[in-house]
């Protein structure tokens, strides 16, 4: 079974932090996303990658960045959290062969 | 603009009945499509999907139809119980494309 993990499922950051957020998944799936969800619109593709070192910026990649530097995990980083951040993090994973993603069970980060 | 539209941000339904999610696409490149099931804290999940080839996916109680020429798809939950209250997303995937594009959601009640 495919699992997707992100390390913490609630988060409280105080505006200006710097904030990390880890997503590891044990299947040696190429492709890798992180998606964060707000009432009303959806899943929305902050960053993707389709291997180690490769990024690519989604829709809405301002205020953050992203690191893969092994295949198995990829990092979101907000480089200096604001309120605007407070949301519902996913990160996601898919192999070529396959078309949908595995998410994992996602992170509610709270920025005060 | 979206590619993925549903309409209908909630949709409320009586235990037993049939629920009826729809999704519409404007991006005649979609071969694929998906629904995931997203409770609360939760990340989303794989539900059922449909290659563009088909008109038509069941699994269990839950049934996919496309229309292609109408670029409309539709989720079919019989008959609906009170664990498929949740957010259901539609996705579609292009041809040549490794991402998934995702409407908003429509938050399904199932009632007593």
């Amino acid at each position: 079974d495919v699992k997707v993990t992100q390390s913490s499922r609630y988060l409280v950051k105080r505006t200006g932090e710097k904030v990390f957020l880890e997503c590891v998944q044990d299947m040696d799936h190429e492709n890798m996303f992180w998606y964060r969800q707000d009432p009303g619109l959806g899943l929305r593709l902050i960053y993707f990658s389709y291997d180690v070192k490769m990024k690519e910026k989604g829709d809405i990649p301002e205020g953050y960045s992203v690191s893969r530097e092994k295949k198995e995990r990829f990092s979101l980083i907000l480089e200096s959290a604001s309120t605007n951040q407070t949301s519902m993090y996913l990160c996601a994973s898919s192999s070529s062969e396959y078309y949908g993603y595995t998410f994992g069970s996602g992170t509610r980060l709270t920025v005060v | 603009d979206q590619q993925v539209k549903q309409n209908s941000p909630s949709l409320s339904v009586q235990e037993g009945r049939i629920s009826i999610l729809n999704c519409d696409y404007t991006n005649s490149m979609f071969d694929y499509f998906l629904w995931y099931k997203k409770y609360p804290a939760e990340g989303p999940t794989f539900l059922i999907s449909i290659s563009s080839i088909k008109d038509k996916n069941e699994d269990g109680r839950f049934t996919v139809f496309l229309n292609k020429s109408a670029k409309h798809l539709s989720l079919h939950i019989v008959p609906s119980q009170p664990g498929d209250s949740a957010v259901y997303f539609c996705a579609a995937r292009g041809r040549g494309a490794d991402g998934l594009t995702f409407g908003k959601g429509t938050h399904l009640i199932i009632q007593p």
